[in-house]
């Protein structure tokens, strides 16, 4: 069964640093999403990303955090300039077209240092 | 503000029984449902969606709509311990992303 791939499966940074999640949707589905939960917390919509460019993003979504779709294949959330509150499980998530649902990947666990 | 609500829990329930989660939802122009389960440290698994008024049943799940009420249900049948989860609902709009509740934890004693 397709699956979304993230890497890497858990990261460590100091506070102030960049991070870079990295996420490989299901090759056909069109549109991507980056969400995240904070331990204990609900699944929190960060950003969707569809036709090369952001099509909808959340409150939480400021400055210090950016997407892109380098290649075909993979898409990445960057982080700039890492705070504590930045822990949590990020989860990427893909799928095919409206109005399905969403595969997720298996996760990246960011700990701020 | 777009809201999902579901009761926490635990909800408890021995082995072999009918477990009910329950979720409602804010927005009026929600469209699409969806139930999540989700392990602890784990990523949500889509187990159902559903779309129009009335009952989904997919093996021992049904999904249960009413867009009136705002109300969107999952039963599980014959419940099992590895049913044991947390089981998120999800609502969207046509064109807009997935708004996830906080989940309801389901605990299935043998």
């Amino acid at each position: 069964e397709p699956e979304v791939t993230q890497t890497p499966s858990h990261q460590v940074t100091q506070m102030g640093q960049e991070v870079i999640l990295r996420c490989v949707p299901i090759s056909n589905h069109l549109y991507f999403y980056w969400y995240r939960q904070i331990l204990g917390q609900k699944v929190e919509f960060l950003v969707s990303f569809y036709n090369n460019e952001i099509s909808e993003k959340s409150e939480i979504f400021d400055d210090q955090f950016s997407v892109e779709r380098p290649d075909g294949s993979n898409f990445t959330l960057k982080i700039r300039s890492t705070k504590l509150e930045d822990s949590a499980m990020y989860f990427c998530a893909s799928r095919e077209t409206d109005p399905y649902g969403y595969t997720f990947g298996s996760g990246t666990r960011l700990t701020v240092v | 503000q777009k809201e999902v609500e579901q009761n926490s829990g635990p909800l408890s329930v021995p082995e072999g029984a009918i477990a009910s989660l329950n979720c409602t939802y804010s927005d009026r122009g929600s469209q699409s449902f969806f139930w999540y389960r989700q392990y602890s440290g784990k990523s949500p698994e889509l187990i159902m969606s559903i779309y129009s008024n009335g009952d989904k049943e997919d093996g021992r799940f049904t999904a249960q709509l009413n867009k009136a009420s705002q109300y969107v249900s999952l039963l599980i049948r014959d419940s099992q311990p590895s049913d044991s989860a947390t089981y998120l609902c999800a609502v969207n709009q046509a064109g807009t992303a997935l708004i996830f509740g906080k989940g309801t934890t389901l605990s299935v004693s043998s």
